[in-house]
């Protein structure tokens, strides 16, 4: 069974810092990745996608992610943060199941927490 | 485009009552909706998989007779949390596969937060 990793359960960091929050999945024939942002009380926002094509991923908010197959990696990294991204991080794992559809599977979650 | 929403955002009830919350697709239509719970500070877990008009997949450990999950269109799925108790206490989220789109995306509803007293 699919399985995700999120290393760091919270990530200070300081205004306009660069950060990185890191993720490992477990390894599959295909793999189709996700972060999602959540602030408080509210539902999840997507941030970005992997499905195929180029491993750069570029999404909203100025976020980006790399899409690693040898180290079955897909680390979330922005070069400046703002207070307002302060918020939880999910990544995210779809998988096929044996019914034929499909299951999605969280990781534990990062607090990002941007300082002034 | 692709809004989930849902209905109520917060709800207050008490132990031994029934509390439905709404989950519908505004712009699109989802043959597929899932409903999470999530504990604070906790990643989402998923409780159940439900096809419009047919019964739903739930996760091992889910009581399917306490929650009560019915998909009767492509745009609407409701959970019915019956005879709830204050361990019921969660923020529960539904999300919904757009049958227009890649099987693998899902669109996030903004969740409601259940209260037990």
């Amino acid at each position: 069974a699919q399985s995700v990793t999120q290393l760091d359960s919270q990530v200070p960091v300081f205004e306009e810092a660069p950060v990185e929050l890191r993720c490992n999945y477990s390894s599959s024939v295909s793999v189709y990745l996700f972060w999602y942002v959540q602030y408080p009380n509210q539902g999840l926002q997507l941030l970005l996608k992997y499905l195929s094509g180029s491993t750069l991923v570029k999404g909203i908010n100025g976020f980006e992610a790399e899409f690693n197959k040898s180290q079955t990696s897909f680390h979330l990294r922005k070069p400046s943060v703002h207070i307002s991204d302060t918020a939880e991080y999910f990544c995210a794992v779809s998988d096929r199941v044996n019914t034929g559809g499909f299951k999605t599977i969280f990781g534990a979650g990062t607090r990002l927490f941007v300082k002034a | 485009g692709a809004v989930v929403s849902q209905h109520p955002s917060w709800v207050i009830c008490k132990s031994g009552t029934s509390v439905k919350i709404e989950c519908r697709s505004l712009d699109f239509q989802a043959t597929t909706m899932f409903w999470y719970r999530q504990f604070p500070k906790q990643s989402l877990m998923l409780m159940a998989t439900s096809n419009e008009g047919s019964k739903a997949t739930y996760e091992q450990g889910v009581e399917k007779d306490k929650f009560l999950i019915n998909h009767a269109s492509l745009t609407l799925s409701t959970l019915t949390v019956t005879s709830a108790h204050p361990e019921d206490s969660s923020f529960y989220i539904c999300s919904a596969r757009d049958r227009g789109s890649s099987p693998y995306e899902q669109y996030f509803g903004p969740g409601t937060r259940l209260t037990v007293t």
